[in-house]
C-alpha cells in the first residue's frame, strides 16, 4: 500500500537546523510531488512548500523562503525538508504528504515532532 | 488569519446532519480552484476525506459529501457518529500556493 514514512522526533536549539525525512513506498516516487505541512501545538495546518519529484522543482510558502529547503533523493525515494535558524515558534509536528494530480493530499505521513528549546 | 474561513466548532447529536462551511475569495476558490477536506482524528495525520469538491476516496463513508458554489465550499456529515469527533480542514489553491482553512472541531453531543 502506499505509504510515507517519516523520521523520529527531535530536539533542537535556536538558531541550530533540521532535517526530516520521509520515505515513500507502494507507488512510484517520480510521479507524484511531496508538500510539507506544519501544524504548531493546538493550531491549525500550515502549507510549507511542495517539491516535484520528477524534476526536484520547488514551490516554497513566502514566510519561509530562505529558511527552507525540500529535496528528494530518487533512488531511495525519499524526500527531505530542511530548516535552518530554528526559533521557538518553528516548534510543531511536520508532515509530508503525496500530492495527487489536483493538488490533494493523499497520503500523509506520521509525522515528526520538533521542538525548538534552549 | 488564514485564507480560507471555517468556523471554530460546531456540534451535533448522534444521528444529526451537521455541515462545515469553507470561505474563501475570488483569488481561491471563486477562481475555480477545488476544495479539498481533510479529517484529522485526535493525536493522528490527517486524512484525506474529499477531493476535487465532491468525491469521496474508497474507504469513506457515504455519510460525508461536499459541495462547492461561488466563493465557499461545504462538508456535510449526515448520521453524525461518535468516531466522528474531529478537525476538519479545507484545503485550495490561493495564487499557486497551497492554502488551508483554520479548522473546525467536531464535537458529537
Amino acid at each position: 500500500q502506499v505509504q510515507l514514512v517519516q523520521s523520529g522526533a527531535e530536539v533542537k536549539k535556536p538558531g541550530a537546523s533540521v532535517k526530516v525525512s520521509c520515505k515513500a513506498s507502494g507507488y512510484t516516487f517520480t510521479s507524484y510531488g511531496i508538500s510539507w505541512v506544519r501544524q504548531a501545538p493546538g493550531q491549525g495546518l500550515e502549507w510549507m512548500g511542495w517539491i516535484s519529484a520528477y524534476n526536484g522543482n520547488t514551490n516554497y510558502a513566502q514566510k519561509l523562503q530562505g529558511r527552507v529547503t525540500m529535496t528528494t533523493d530518487t533512488s531511495t525515494s525519499t524526500a527531505y525538508m530542511e530548516l535552518r535558524s530554528l526559533r521557538s515558534d518553528d516548534t510543531a509536528v511536520y508532515y509530508c504528504a503525496r500530492v495527487v494530480r489536483d493538488n490533494w493530499f493523499d497520503p500523509w505521513g506520521q509525522g515528526t515532532l520538533v521542538t525548538v528549546s534552549s | 488569519q488564514s485564507v480560507l474561513t471555517q468556523p471554530p466548532s460546531v456540534s451535533g447529536a448522534p444521528g444529526q446532519r451537521v455541515t462545515i462551511s469553507c470561505t474563501g475569495s475570488s483569488s481561491n476558490i471563486g477562481a475555480g480552484y477545488d476544495v479539498h477536506w481533510y479529517q484529522q482524528l485526535p493525536g493522528t495525520a490527517p486524512k484525506l476525506l474529499i477531493y476535487g469538491n465532491s468525491n469521496r476516496p474508497s474507504g469513506v463513508p457515504d455519510r460525508f459529501s461536499g459541495s462547492k458554489s461561488g466563493t465557499s465550499a461545504s462538508l456535510a456529515i449526515t448520521g453524525l457518529q461518535a468516531e466522528d469527533e474531529a478537525d476538519y480542514y479545507c484545503q485550495s489553491y490561493d495564487s499557486s500556493l497551497t492554502v488551508f482553512g483554520g479548522g473546525t472541531k467536531l464535537t458529537v453531543l
